[in-house]
């Protein structure tokens, strides 16, 4: 079964300083995989997402993410931290074929402090 | 511009009632999916339709229905027997290209 884990339930960083949001995720063959934000009282919206190629991929806003098979990963950075990103981040995984629902982690709150 | 259009955006219910919530997509997307949402628990699937008139409960269905009769729209009804029905509900669908289209939510409050 598809799991996804995201073992910071709460990150702080001050303004300016680099991120990194952690997931882990089980899935039987290559994932197609994705990030979303969610701002407090708000939907989601897409960050990025990998389907194959490059495992470097950027998304909106500065981030960007990296795929490593070997470990199971799909970590999110930015280089510098805007207040304006203070969220809540989710990790998904979903299938190639589409045909089975995105399973989401529960989920990492980032603060930003001055 | 086409988007998700979920309503209300707040919503009170009294003990013993069914609501029903409103999703509405101008996209064209064939699948539509119900997420409930509580603190620190993430986005659980309660159901999720791949095509109109057909539906498959998710991973915490017990408590809600769904119905399919339109593409544009995917109602969740949240029936009494939902004994904790208090949470942020959220709509999302699906085209051919991956990734999901997320409504902007109802928060649902038992009073």
């Amino acid at each position: 079964a598809q799991s996804v884990t995201q073992p910071d339930i709460h990150i702080t960083v001050s303004e300016g300083a680099s991120l990194e949001l952690r997931c882990n995720y089980s899935y039987g063959a290559t994932p197609y995989l994705f990030w979303y934000v969610q701002s407090p009282g708000q939907g989601l919206q897409l960050l990025l997402k990998y389907f194959s190629g490059d495992t470097l991929v950027q998304g909106i806003k500065g981030f960007e993410a990296e795929f490593k098979r070997s470990q199971s990963s799909f970590n999110l950075r930015k280089p510098s931290v805007h207040w304006s990103d203070a969220a809540e981040y989710f990790c998904a995984v979903g299938s190639p074929s589409g045909n089975t629902p995105l399973v989401f982690g529960k989920g990492t709150r980032l603060s930003v402090i001055a | 511009d086409g988007g998700i259009t979920q309503s209300p955006k707040y919503l009170f219910r009294k003990e013993g009632q069914n609501v029903t919530l409103s999703c509405e997509q101008n996209l064209n997307h064939d699948a539509m999916y119900w997420y409930r949402q509580d603190p620190g628990q993430g986005l659980r699937l309660i159901y999720y339709s791949q095509i109109v008139n057909d539906f498959q409960k998710g991973d915490i269905a017990e408590g809600y229905s769904v119905s399919r009769e339109k593409k544009e729209s995917f109602p969740l009804t949240v029936t009494s027997a939902q004994k904790n029905p208090t949470a942020f509900y959220l709509c999302a669908s699906k085209g051919q290209v991956h990734g999901y289209t997320f409504g902007s939510g109802t928060r649902l409050t038992v009073v």
